[in-house]
């Protein structure tokens, strides 16, 4: 059964770089032909997609609202992906997922339990 | 990109139907194939219902359904139940090639 995990710090402070990772287990990042990605929720709020990463690590997809301060990257050895965010604000404090999407398809079916980032001032 | 147009909240008696629309452009829900619903209950990460607008994965109940007509898509709970009472979320493939999601839907099982 697939796993995924998120960690990292769960404050930091505004203007610095926000940084996770998300752990896999039960199988590999390097199957072929998934994306993994990021997806944050501010409290009581929605869904907002991030970014993702095919499972090459050669090809990125980035929100346009955040793709100046995002950056996703793989490591295939320890079989994880991270997250990057600079310039942190208020506004980017959220409950932060990851999550695994089939190619050529809408199929996004696991999950991490999601992992509260806050943004102190 | 903006934020595709859910409803924020709909309501509905055990066993009844409900339906959540997902309005957005042509340029995501009305150019592809490409949506998906999600149901997250609260505290909770967000699970799966329909994909690619009216298929089921394995596992959830065929209560549930999806399709879409031009820019807007669907979702159907039929034979409504309390444990369906969680937030919905569609999400849509887009021509950037980036998602999108609505902005949520609350389901309350009166």
């Amino acid at each position: 059964q697939l796993q995924l995990q998120e960690s990292g710090p769960g404050l930091v402070k505004a203007s610095e770089t926000l940084s996770l990772t998300c752990t896999v287990s039960g199988g590999s990042i390097s199957t072929s032909y998934y994306y993994w990605g990021w997806i944050r929720q501010p409290p009581g709020k929605g869904l907002e997609w991030i970014g993702n990463i095919y499972y090459t690590g050669k090809t990125t997809y980035v929100n346009p609202s955040l793709k100046s301060r995002v950056t996703i990257s793989m490591d295939t050895s320890k079989n994880q992906f991270s997250l990057k965010l600079t310039s942190v604000t208020a506004t980017d404090t959220a409950v932060y997922y990851c999550a695994r999407r089939v190619g050529s398809s809408s199929h996004r079916d696991y999950w991490g339990q999601g992992t509260l980032v806050t943004v102190s001032s | 990109q903006s934020a595709l147009t859910q409803p924020a909240s709909v309501s509905g008696s055990p066993g009844q139907s409900i339906t959540i629309s997902c309005t957005g452009s042509s340029s995501d829900i009305g150019g592809y194939n490409y949506v998906s619903w999600f149901q997250q209950h609260p505290g909770k990460a967000p699970k799966l219902m329909i994909y690619d607008v009216s298929n089921r994965p394995s596992g959830v109940s065929n209560r549930f359904s999806g399709s879409k007509s031009a820019d807007t898509a669907s979702l159907t709970i039929s034979g409504l139940q309390a444990e369906d009472e969680a937030d919905y979320y569609c999400n849509s493939y887009t021509s950037s090639s980036t998602w999108v999601f609505g902005g949520g839907t609350k389901l309350t099982v009166l």
